[in-house]
């Protein structure tokens, strides 16, 4: 079955730097890869997703890149802030609607 | 739009009792999930629902653990009995489903500790 592995690290960055998580994948490549942030004591909320054929995806501050042969997605947050702090789910969602998660990555952003 | 509406918000019970979560997903939606998270991990699927049939219960300790969907709207998980190991958050989420239609929404989730 797929796996989705992140990096269980915390990732500590300075305020108005690039803070960059992976995102690892096992087996077959999925249709979607999604990205969703969980603040605690509250459920996850959908950021953005990336599709197979797609290179790259961004909103805002956020970036997205997915590589296939890598079997890999990127996640960038240009000019962090503080209240970026949180915990950074990857999402594959496979053909039907099963939508698998990885462990997460907490980030804290320091000012 | 109201979102995801799980209750109750926290549970406490002694190991060996039951206990049952209630899921309202958003309107119009036909899937619907039930994950547990422990902490400082990410969310595993129990259970998905397309309409009123579990499609996927392949992660459901079916000896414990029971769902429902009656109507295709509403859902229930119920363990019986609690085991301590079952302490975690339990999250509902629900997506409108196909394609294009992919971002799931989540409920606030139920704490549940077991004594």
């Amino acid at each position: 079955s797929q796996k989705i592995e992140q990096n269980s690290e915390a990732l500590n960055i300075q305020e108005g730097k690039t803070a960059t998580l992976t995102c690892n994948y096992t087996n077959y490549s999925p249709a979607y890869l999604q990205w969703y942030r969980q603040d605690p004591g509250r459920g996850p909320v959908f950021l953005l997703l990336i599709r197979e054929n797609e290179k790259e995806k961004r909103k805002e501050r956020l970036k997205v890149t997915f590589d296939t042969t890598l079997k890999q997605s990127l996640f960038h947050i240009t000019a962090s802030q503080p209240a970026d702090s949180a915990t950074y789910l990857c999402a594959h969602k496979a053909a039907g609607n099963k939508l698998t998660f990885g462990g997460g990555t907490r980030v804290l952003v320091k000012p | 739009e109201a979102g995801v509406v799980q209750s109750p918000r926290y549970k406490i019970i002694e190991k060996k009792q039951p206990v049952a979560f209630w899921c309202n997903p958003i309107s119009g939606h036909n899937t619907l999930y039930w994950y547990r998270q422990n902490l400082g991990q990410g969310p595993e699927l129990l259970i998905r629902y397309e309409n009123e049939e579990a499609v996927d219960d392949s992660q459901l300790p079916k000896d414990r653990f029971s769902a429902e969907r009656l109507k295709g709207v509403d859902s229930t998980l119920k363990i019986q009995p609690a085991e301590l190991g079952d302490s975690a958050v339990y999250l509902c989420a629900s997506t409108r489903g196909g394609e294009g239609n992919t971002e799931a929404f989540f409920g606030q989730g139920t704490r549940l500790t077991v004594v």
